[in-house]
């Protein structure tokens, strides 16, 4: 059972270059988000989703767009890469909105 | 006023001592709390719910206090593996969403 699943864990961008981080979850957990977590300050929420095919805006959407065709899969794609946009990004999932979330390991992205 | 406030420390603590730290939040509409612990490098791991009552698990206690706004956590006869950042998260209903807002971490040494 792996849970959540991201990839790439590491990757550099030069700044105007596009990427798509995946996640996968193998829970069968409707709502999935991408978090953002920068030093001193908490996960900052990117998109949600509530259901495949759904997706929602959080805390900071700007730059980034998501895609929910299945499930299991919830991607965050860059269009034209920032430095602002350097950080570590988390995808999680979960049963309900209000419930405890799962994790996966972090993405280290760097935009010079 | 940050929404969800967190001392970041670190607190230095002696191994086999009892800590504990506070998560205080704004938004009075605020329904639900959790409390995660984030080892270096690493993604965020659920550790407890906080319910109204007041809750334990095992060396760890949560409670919540809605007339000061603040949760709480406490953990009693520390290990060198309680070691970590501890992450509180809100969770409160919008007009139209749900806000998941999240504190920025304490950071928890404990020294033999």
């Amino acid at each position: 059972n792996a849970g959540v699943t991201q990839t790439p864990k590491f990757r550099v961008l030069k700044t105007g270059q596009s990427m798509t981080l995946l996640c996968a979850q193998d829970m069968n957990h409707e709502y999935m988000y991408w978090y953002r977590q920068d030093p001193g300050m908490g996960l900052r929420l990117i998109h949600y989703s509530v259901g495949e095919g759904t997706t929602a805006k959080g805390e900071v959407p700007d730059g980034y767009n998501v895609s929910r065709l299945k499930k299991q899969n919830f991607l965050l794609g860059l269009e034209s890469a920032a430095p602002s946009q350097t950080s570590v990004y988390f995808c999680a999932s979960s049963y309900g909105l209000t419930g405890g979330y799962t994790f996966g390991s972090g993405t280290r992205l760097t935009v010079v | 006023r940050k929404e969800v406030e967190q001392d970041p420390g670190p607190f230095n603590v002696p191994e086999g001592a009892t800590v504990a730290f506070n998560c205080t939040y704004s938004n009075s509409a605020s329904q639900s709390f959790f409390w995660y612990r984030q080892d270096c490098r690493k993604e965020p791991k659920l550790l407890m719910s906080v319910y109204s009552s007041g809750n334990e698990d095992g060396r760890f206690t949560a409670q919540l206090n809605r007339a000061s706004q603040y949760i709480s956590l406490l953990i009693r006869d520390s290990k060198l593996s309680d070691s970590a950042t501890y992450l509180c998260v809100v969770i409160a209903r919008g007009d139209s969403n749900y806000q998941l807002i999240w504190g920025a971490g304490t950071k928890l040494i404990i020294k033999p």
